[in-house]
């Protein structure tokens, strides 16, 4: 079975610092990895994903995704946080004999001015 | 503007009522989906079709139908709506069942059940 987690409910960064969401995923065979992000009343938008080659994936909005196999994890960077960056993220994966995606239960990002 | 089309955005039911969500796509793509989201639980899969003709469960099917009608066109149906089933459904497409692009989502039906 495929699985995400994602540990943290929300996360609290101030403008212009670093921001981090963490993902952690269990598939059997090859992971398939995307991130998500909604906007308040609105549908998910696809930021990045990986699939094969790098390790570091460079995806809209100047968001990135970094791929540690050993570790399970694909979690989500962006270097400068801008408060129109506020908004809830998901984690999504999927393994090569599934057909659909599963998620995370998301992380809401707070970027204070 | 192509994407994903979905109706309605709200509606309140009875617990008992029936009805029906209509999701639509204009790009082609091949494989649909609905999933539900709830407050701490991000998005649960409930039907998928991989392709025109196909229909698949998910993660949390009971209580609800799906029709994919033709390729543009896949609805989900609540035959007697119980107040579990209060959340937020979004529909969603792909290119093919690997879903390699990503999904594209609809913009949500917002549905509650009292």
């Amino acid at each position: 079975a495929q699985s995400v987690a994602q540990p943290e409910d929300q996360v609290n960064v101030a403008e212009g610092n670093p921001l981090t969401v963490k993902c952690t995923y269990s598939v059997s065979g090859n992971p398939y990895l995307f991130w998500y992000v909604q906007y308040p009343n609105r549908g998910l938008q696809f930021l990045l994903k990986y699939i094969t080659g790098d390790n570091l994936v460079k995806g809209s909005y100047g968001f990135e995704a970094e791929f540690n196999k050993s570790q399970t994890s694909f979690h989500l960077k962006k270097p400068s946080a801008l408060v129109s960056d506020s908004a809830l993220y998901f984690c999504a994966v999927r393994d090569t004999g599934r057909r659909a995606l599963t998620f995370g239960s998301g992380t809401r990002l707070q970027v204070q001015p | 503007n192509a994407g994903v089309t979905q109706t309605p955005k709200f509606q309140v039911l009875k617990t008992g009522q029936s009805m029906t969500l209509q999701c639509a796509q204009d790009m082609n793509h091949n494989s649909m989906y609905w999933y539900r989201q709830d407050p701490g639980m991000g998005l649960r899969l409930i039907y998928y079709s991989a392709s025109e003709g196909t229909t698949d469960k998910g993660e949390v099917p009971n209580g609800y139908n799906v029709s994919r009608l033709n390729k543009r066109e896949f609805s989900l149906r609540l035959e007697s709506a119980a107040p579990s089933q209060t959340s937020v459904y979004f529909c969603a497409s792909s290119e093919n069942p690997a879903g390699n692009y990503g999904y594209t989502f609809g913009s949500g039906t917002r549905l509650t059940v009292v």
